[in-house]
């Protein structure tokens, strides 16, 4: 089945450096891939993504590239903002499972002044 | 207006009770779902609807019913609430002519706690 395992966190950053937050995954077919950011208090709402091998999903600064033969779609931001802070989650959809959005974990960030 | 409204944002109810949370949605999607968020466990899907009349479980189904009234309004229910049921839920919907590479609209979330 589709499975999604994102890095550990919390993760906890001082203002102005540079983030990583790991995906990889585990799909049947050719999925597409999704960042979503949940800011406290908030929904989900969806932050980037990218629907075929190689391609790269950006957005406020945020970027990550779909890697086929890693099967990894890794969150980069080469300056982050407190006003970053806020839990990140890696999905997949494969469309063959009618639509369903398969969730990591979920990755917390904390950004001190 | 939200473009996906859930209600109510907060409730406190106890062990036993029967409570319903809603949805409605503006963005004319056909599809909608309901997922649980648990800290550490990201969202699990409870149930999900293609339209009105196809109405599916979804990984952990058990405790829940739901009612999909209009292509607009999704109701989650809760028969005998349990205090394992305590978290965060959300309803979300897509629209099946994007295909995969369609993302989700999420509301803003109900907050549920079981006594």
């Amino acid at each position: 089945g589709n499975s999604v395992t994102q890095m550990e966190g919390p993760v906890t950053l001082s203002e102005e450096a540079f983030l990583t937050i790991n995906c990889t995954y585990t799909a049947t077919g050719y999925p597409s891939l999704f960042w979503y950011v949940q800011y406290p208090g908030e929904g989900l709402q969806l932050l980037l993504k990218a629907t075929k091998a190689d391609d790269k999903g950006s957005n406020k600064g945020f970027e990550a590239t779909y890697r086929k033969e890693t099967t990894s779609f890794h969150l980069e931001k080469g300056s982050v903002q407190v006003s970053d802070s806020a839990v990140y989650f890696c999905a997949l959809n494969t469309g063959t499972s009618y639509g369903k959005l398969t969730f990591g974990q979920g990755t917390i960030l904390t950004v001190h002044p | 207006d939200a473009d996906v409204t859930q209600t109510p944002r907060n409730r406190i109810t106890k062990t036993g009770k029967r409570i319903m949370l809603e949805c409605s949605q503006t963005k004319g999607h056909d599809r909608m779902y309901w997922y649980r968020q648990d800290p550490g466990l990201g969202l699990r899907l409870i149930y999900y609807s293609f339209d009105v009349k196809d109405i599916n479980k979804g990984e952990i189904s058990d405790g829940y019913s739901v009612s999909r009234q209009a292509q607009a309004k999704f109701s989650l229910s809760l028969e005998s609430a349990i205090p394992n049921q305590t978290a965060l839920y959300f309803c979300a919907t897509s629209d099946s002519s994007g295909g995969s590479s369609y993302g989700y609209t999420f509301g803003s979330g109900t907050r549920l706690t079981v006594v």
